[in-house]
């Protein structure tokens, strides 16, 4: 069964990089036509899709933040990573990784990690 | 991008109501639409994907309908654990767009 979860500091000071990871088990990351994202949702609001990774590396970035995004992947370890660079108030967020099918549909999703940028 | 405008943003019902909830697109997505459920505290759930097409282990209730650019998610007599936060998902790229999500609260 395929298992996603999420992990890293809870708490990142203003204008400090965030930085998670997202662990696969189940089945490897390399699998031909599946794509991994992040999704964050801050704390009583929606949901926003912030980028995706193939295993071959190739990435794409909501253009909202893509100027402040590094998403990568770890085959060894069979993970994935973000980070996200002069973090404000604004990216206190749950952050969530999930698989991206060729549908776009996402699922599963791992249960998600709350990070709340404050000094 | 995609844009995606979900509506409405909440709605009161009761066990036993139907229930439809829409999104339109900004541009043909064609059916690169898929539909999320969200209880408080947990991560989304995938209901529909492929604009209708049932996932596993979700209960018949729930339909989704529509292509190009109107969809509509349909929950036919509303059960009391179907009371969360529903958005869909669209997009004819490779990332996607949330709609702004509706709220459905116990009337």
């Amino acid at each position: 069964q395929l298992q996603l979860q999420e992990s890293g500091p809870g708490l990142v000071k203003p204008s400090e990089t965030l930085s998670l990871s997202c662990t696969v088990s189940g089945d490897s990351i390399s699998s031909t036509s599946f794509y991994w994202a992040w999704i964050r949702q801050p704390p009583g609001k929606g949901l926003e899709w912030i980028g995706s990774i193939y295993y071959t590396g190739s990435t794409f970035y909501t253009s909202s933040l893509k100027s402040r995004v590094t998403i990568s992947v770890d085959l060894s370890k069979n993970q994935f990573s973000l980070k996200m660079i002069a973090v404000t108030a604004a990216d206190t967020a749950i952050y969530f990784c999930a698989r991206r099918d060729p549908m776009l549909a996402l699922d599963p999703w791992g249960q998600g990690t709350l990070v709340t940028v404050s000094s | 991008d995609t844009q995606v405008t979900q509506s409405p943003s909440s709605l009161s019902a009761s066990v036993g109501d139907r229930v439809i909830i829409t999104c339109r697109a900004s541009e043909n997505i064609h059916s690169y639409l898929n539909w999320y459920q969200q209880i408080p505290g947990r991560a989304p759930k995938l209901l529909i994907y492929g604009a209708s097409r049932l996932q596993s282990g979700v209960p018949s209730r729930f339909s989704g309908s529509g292509s190009g650019t109107e969809f509509t998610l349909t929950i036919d007599s509303l059960q009391p654990e179907d009371f969360a936060t529903y958005y869909c998902l669209g997009s004819y790229s490779a990332l996607g767009t949330f709609g702004q999500g509706t709220k459905v609260e116990m009337k």
